[in-house]
């Protein structure tokens, strides 16, 4: 696609439900990244995935986070059992990877309200 | 303290004013820099990117990295209210294969009045 896409745009979930968040990358672009933006809190990075394997998933909040990759392209983040805590902006970026950094460009993001 | 920091600002400039923004940061290791430019419930947009130390210019803006200060800066010139936004400075400090983790300061929200 033209750009990394997120779905869905905005989730209202209760508290003790899971939630699947969805991130299409930039086709060609074999790193991905999960961040979560909440107010006040800044961006923070979650995870990142080269190709299907996540060498860095340092930023995983809890064991309640997980996210897999398949076939080098879309990404899910699964929260569960969310917490009012969790309600934040969830952001998608993808980057060509490679020898060098490279840019990263970000989805629109999920905005997950936790009630 | 933050790896990196960055005023929150608002900052509200008249239009057709420089937009002077700046980061600071404390680990010695980033190399690479970055600018996005984030509006009110939308994904940040990438502005500009740099490696190392030096300017870099690119329409209306232009970046600078120190870093022997390790300060970065962001201009721009002749601004608009279309520039009102939140920027966010970001950087890494490594690439390729073992990733590009983009550690982000807070952001600075700007406000171009008419």
């Amino acid at each position: 696609g033209a750009g990394v896409s997120q779905s869905p745009s905005n989730k209202v979930t209760e508290k003790g439900k899971d939630v699947e968040l969805r991130c299409d990358p930039i086709s060609g672009h074999t790193a991905l990244y999960w961040y979560r933006q909440s107010l006040g809190q800044g961006l923070e990075f979650l995870i990142y995935f080269q190709g299907n394997s996540a060498p860095d998933k340092s930023g995983l909040p809890s064991d309640r986070f997980s996210a897999e990759r398949t076939g080098g392209s879309v990404s899910t983040l699964t929260i569960q059992r969310t917490q009012q805590e969790d309600s934040a902006v969830y952001l998608c970026a993808s980057s060509l990877g490679g020898v060098v950094n490279t840019e990263a460009f970000f989805g629109q993001g999920t905005r997950l309200t936790v009630v | 303290q933050k790896e990196v920091e960055q005023d929150p600002g608002p900052l509200s400039v008249p239009e057709g004013a420089i937009v002077s923004l700046n980061c600071t940061y404390s680990n010695s290791a980033f190399q690479y820099f970055m600018w996005y430019r984030q509006y009110s419930r939308k994904g940040p947009e990438l502005l500009m990117y740099t490696y190392s130390s030096g300017n870099k210019e690119d329409g209306r803006f232009t970046a600078q990295v120190d870093k022997s200060s390790k300060y970065i800066s962001l201009f721009i010139r002749d601004s608009q209210p279309s520039d009102s936004a939140t920027y966010l400075c970001a950087m890494s400090a490594r690439g390729g294969a073992a990733g590009n983790k983009l550690t982000f300061g807070g952001g600075t929200r700007v406000l171009v009045k008419p």
